[in-house]
C-alpha cells in the first residue's frame, strides 16, 4: 500500500535553534519525493523535490535528504524563524505522478 | 516561477445553493488540474484529476454529480459544489501540472478557496 508516515506530528522549537523532521515512505514504483512548507489557511509551497538518485537538495535553511534504500527523507531546518510555523508536508510521487501526501508536521516557533 | 490562482478566496453559502471555485494557472500551460479537499488538522485528500478536453477522473467516495469538474481551457478549471450542504465546507486546493514538466510532474498549488456553508 502506497503510503507517507511522517513524524513527529507536531514540534515547538524557540526561535533561532535548529530542527529535523522526518518521512518514511513505502510508494512503488517511486519517481520522487518533495516537501512543502504550508501555511495556516494557505495552499502549500514546494520547498525541494528530490529524484532517488539525489541525496540531499537545499533551499536557504531548509535542507532535504533522501535515502532511497531505506525509502526515508528528513527535512532539516536551520536557524529557525518565526516564519518557518507552519505545517510541513512529505509527499512521495509514483512513476504515474500520482502523489501521495504524509499528514504533515505542525512546527511551532516561539520567540 | 510558477503562479496558480484560486478564485473566491473564500466564499460563504447557504445550504441547498452551488457554488463555483476557479483554478487558473497564469504563466503556464496546464494539461492537467487536481482538486483535493483539506479538512482542518487533516492533509489534502484528493478528489478528482482534470484534463483538458476530457472529463474529470474522481477518487472513490468522491460524488461527480455534487462537485462538478470544468477543464475547458489549457488555464482554467472549475470545481461547481452543487446542492451544498454544512459538511460541504472545508478548504479546497487546487493544483496545475505543468504540461511540460516531464516525468518530475512538478505540479503547483493554488492558495486555497474556504467554502462555509450554512
Amino acid at each position: 500500500k502506497n503510503q507517507v508516515e511522517q513524524s513527529p506530528q507536531s514540534l515547538i522549537i524557540l526561535e533561532g535553534k535548529n530542527c529535523t523532521l522526518q518521512c518514511n515512505y513505502t510508494v512503488s514504483p517511486f519517481s520522487n519525493l518533495r516537501w512543502y512548507k504550508q501555511d495556516t489557511g494557505r495552499g502549500p509551497v514546494s520547498l525541494t523535490i528530490m529524484t532517488f538518485s539525489e541525496n540531499t537538495k537545499s533551499n536557504g535553511r531548509y535542507t532535504a535528504t533522501l535515502d532511497a534504500d531505506t525509502k526515508q527523507s528528513s527535512l532539516h531546518i536551520t536557524a529557525s524563524q518565526l516564519s518557518d510555523s507552519a505545517s510541513y508536508i512529505c509527499v512521495a510521487t509514483n512513476q504515474g505522478g500520482k502523489l501521495i501526501f504524509g499528514q504533515g508536521t505542525e512546527l511551532s516557533v516561539k520567540p | 516561477g510558477a503562479v496558480v490562482s484560486q478564485h473566491p478566496s473564500w466564499v460563504i453559502c447557504k445550504s441547498g445553493t452551488s457554488v463555483k471555485i476557479e483554478c487558473r494557472s497564469l504563466d503556464f500551460q496546464a494539461t492537467t488540474m487536481f482538486w483535493y479537499r483539506q479538512f482542518p488538522k487533516q492533509s489534502l485528500m484528493l478528489m478528482a484529476t482534470s484534463n483538458e478536453g476530457s472529463k474529470a477522473t474522481y477518487e472513490q467516495g468522491v460524488e461527480k454529480d455534487k462537485f462538478l469538474i470544468n477543464h475547458a481551457s489549457l488555464t482554467l478549471s472549475t470545481l461547481t459544489v452543487t446542492s451544498a450542504h454544512p459538511e460541504d465546507s472545508s478548504f479546497y486546493i487546487c493544483s496545475a501540472r505543468d504540461s511540460l514538466a516531464g516525468l518530475r510532474y512538478e505540479q503547483y498549488f493554488g492558495p486555497g478557496t474556504r467554502l462555509t456553508v450554512t
